[in-house]
């Protein structure tokens, strides 16, 4: 079993919709991250959580530390939001990383 | 622009070639890393450093080797004794702290490494 679980594998939603793409770890962590990887390989990291809950525009990223869980929530989609959302954890430096969820949002 | 490069962005090497992908950041880290990927699979890491002079092994670091000769740049060599080589390569950095927090690690473009 992987350290970090995510789930679905794969998305497609319609333009609007509301995507919830989930992560759940098993370490011990000091903070999870989460990654937007488009089609031409390059990262971009969306958030850090140690603690509760982060917005950045149409994203919110959640983690509830008890139960090790996290989630990413994308309000209003758009196909410009394809892309590979990736969760990993980090401690002491050293992150590991989930399979990644490929969202395919369509017009 | 501060930020991390990786060059080529695509590399083609003969079986048994040795190859070295470079990597390069302005962003005053300490610590680097190397991660290979996979189709459907997750990032693994293959070596990372927290100064200069200094580096660790990852998960994968079989068939690899690395140098951190100044803060700027983590080259990453694919040996031949490496079996299987031909995968995406990224290079990320970041703000190393004690360790007790996680910090932001950015992303290089990556390089598309195939052996023929």
């Amino acid at each position: 079993k992987n350290e970090v679980e995510q789930s679905p594998q794969n998305l497609t939603a319609q333009e609007g919709e509301f995507i919830t793409i989930n992560c759940s770890y098993s370490v011990g962590i000091s903070a999870l991250h989460w990654l937007q990887q488009h089609p031409g390989g390059g990262i971009v990291s969306l958030f850090m959580l140690s603690s509760g809950k982060k917005k950045h525009g149409r994203l919110i990223a959640t983690i509830n530390i008890q139960e090790k869980h996290s989630s990413l929530h994308i309000t209003a989609s758009h196909p410009r939001d394809s892309a590979v959302y990736i969760c990993a954890v980090t401690n002491a430096g050293k992150s590991t990383f989930g399979d990644g969820t490929t969202l395919t949002v369509k017009p | 622009d501060g930020g991390i490069t990786q060059s080529p962005k695509y590399l083609f090497r003969k079986e048994g070639q040795n190859v070295t992908l470079s990597c390069e950041q302005n962003l005053n880290h300490d610590a680097m890393y190397w991660y290979r990927q996979d189709p459907g699979q997750g990032l693994r890491l293959i070596y990372y450093s927290q100064i200069v002079n200094d580096f660790q092994k990852g998960d994968i670091a079989e068939g690899y080797s690395v140098s951190r000769e100044k803060k700027e740049s983590f080259p990453l060599t694919v040996t031949s004794a490496q079996k299987n080589p031909t995968a995406f390569y990224l290079c990320a950095s970041s703000a190393w702290t004690s360790g007790k927090r996680g910090d932001t690690q950015y992303f290089g473009p990556g390089t598309r490494l195939t052996v023929l």
